[in-house]
């Protein structure tokens, strides 16, 4: 079966640095995604890896391994309002978007 | 700017009676998904559209219809809610293109519908 895993919750301190981690088994990999959602809201789209690496983008960066079938979401310099939920999706070998049921940040001053 | 609309967003129905929620995009994209999110669960996948072809799910129950009459509009229709359908509606749409290293087939969401069933 297909399955990805990421923490139920996860609390930090505003302005310091967290580091949300995916793991993931699927039939085949067309990429993985980042998505930010707050509570009541959609998905917002943060960030796609498909080649090994980092990459980044302003206070996020987003990290790839393929052999290892393992992501993780960096945030630095938090922010309150970054507190909402991370949800890591890979995209299948059918192009499918499977989806894990996302890390709740918490950010406490 | 370019977007993915839902109307409305906030939707309040009797149980058993039939509700259609509309999604629409200036996207142009060629494929629509619609799904389902409970609180604290993944978005689940009902059905989706690349371009006027339907692609249903396996576990998606016969309560749920959906319409694409064009591009840019898509609707779902729930035949008979039962209590076990509130939730949030994602409407999300994709370019359908499958150039992986130029980005993937991001979806782009719409703000959602927020069910009730009473």
């Amino acid at each position: 079966g297909q399955n990805i895993d990421q923490p139920t919750e996860m609390t930090a301190t505003e302005g310091a640095i967290v580091q949300i981690n995916c793991t993931y088994q699927t039939s085949g990999f067309n990429g993985l995604f980042w998505y930010q959602q707050h509570a009541g809201e959609a998905p917002t789209f943060l960030s796609y890896n498909v080649l090994d690496g980092l990459e980044e983008k302003g206070r996020f960066s987003s990290f790839l391994s393929r052999s290892k079938g393992y992501s993780y979401l960096l945030l630095k310099e938090l922010q309150m309002k970054d507190s909402a939920s991370y949800l890591c999706a890979v995209l299948d070998s059918n192009y499918q978007l499977i989806w894990g049921a996302g890390t709740k940040l918490i950010i406490k001053p | 700017d370019a977007m993915v609309i839902q109307n409305p967003r906030y939707q309040v129905t009797q149980f058993g009676k039939p509700v259609t929620l509309s999604c629409s995009q200036t996207l142009n994209h060629n494929v629509m998904y619609w799904y389902q999110q409970k609180s604290s669960q993944a978005p689940k996948l009902l059905f989706h559209y690349y371009d006027k072809d339907f692609n249903n799910e396996a576990d998606t129950p016969d309560n749920f219809q959906s319409r694409r009459p064009n591009t840019s509009f898509c609707f779902l229709d729930i035949r008979s809610p039962g209590l076990g359908d509130a939730a949030m509606y994602l409407c999300a749409t994709s370019s359908g293109q499958e150039a992986s290293y130029l980005g993937g087939d991001t979806q782009y969401f719409g703000p959602g519908t927020r069910l009730t069933v009473l």
